[in-house]
């Protein structure tokens, strides 16, 4: 079964405001995460990962907090824009084997 | 981008139809991999291949044949394949190795419908 989930399927965000997209992990020695884009008719681009020792990690736009307490993963997006509509995995792996996939949150940006 | 190419981005088959999937990297990793992305369900890996050797099958009927000439391409073929195949299959590269660098990259899909 999936060791990766997520607390909600759809996400709707006014343009402009700020998105944020939690995802919850099963395996406690998972120690390497990785959050992944997946536009219309696209395959998932990778947006940005963080490692088990550390809490939070910034890359444009877009912020990845740890939560190894409580196996929690969440995505902020700043400033959410129309181009950010997409599905968004998160994925997990120990020491570099398999990655376990979530089902994914569909994004919605409206005007 | 992603340096992951893959061909055809569209196929229809019917079920008696023999049909091949093609992927080439051009990040000079050595690890491929084939996922499966029915609807609302999470990606299903299928078959990873690190340094041209099969190293997973996860228990994928038969009538999906992988093929990895060497660390640049992998193929999938396909044969007597049922409506329930009908997905997007994803190829995937990596740095590969013994624990090697984890993060994926990911082609665009193949759009398969089988009839």
């Amino acid at each position: 079964g999936e060791s990766v989930g997520l607390h909600l399927p759809t996400l709707s965000v006014q343009e402009g405001d700020n998105s944020i997209i939690n995802c919850a992990y099963s395996n406690s020695a998972s120690d390497y995460f990785i959050w992944y884009k997946q536009e219309s008719g696209k395959g998932p681009q990778f947006i940005i990962d963080i490692r088990s020792n550390m809490d939070k990690r910034q890359g444009q736009r877009v912020t990845v907090l740890l939560n190894k307490t409580v196996k929690h993963l969440s995505l902020q997006i700043a400033a959410t824009q129309p181009g950010d509509s997409a599905v968004y995995f998160c994925a997990e792996t120990f020491r570099g084997r398999r990655l376990y996939f979530g089902r994914g949150t569909q994004l919605t940006v409206w005007p | 981008e992603t340096g992951v190419t893959q061909t055809p981005r569209h196929l229809v088959m019917g079920m008696t139809n023999k049909k091949s999937l093609k992927c080439e990297q051009h990040l000079g990793h050595n690890a491929m991999y084939w996922y499966k992305q029915s609807a609302k369900k999470p990606l299903e890996l299928m078959f990873v291949y690190n340094f041209k050797e099969q190293t997973e099958n996860n228990s994928v009927p038969s009538r999906f044949s992988p093929e990895c000439p060497n660390s640049s391409h992998l193929f999938l073929h396909l044969h007597t394949l049922q409506p329930e195949d009908s997905a997007l299959y994803l190829c995937a590269s990596s740095q590969g190795g013994i624990e090697g660098e984890e993060t994926q990259y990911f082609g665009p899909g193949t759009r398969l419908l089988v009839l």
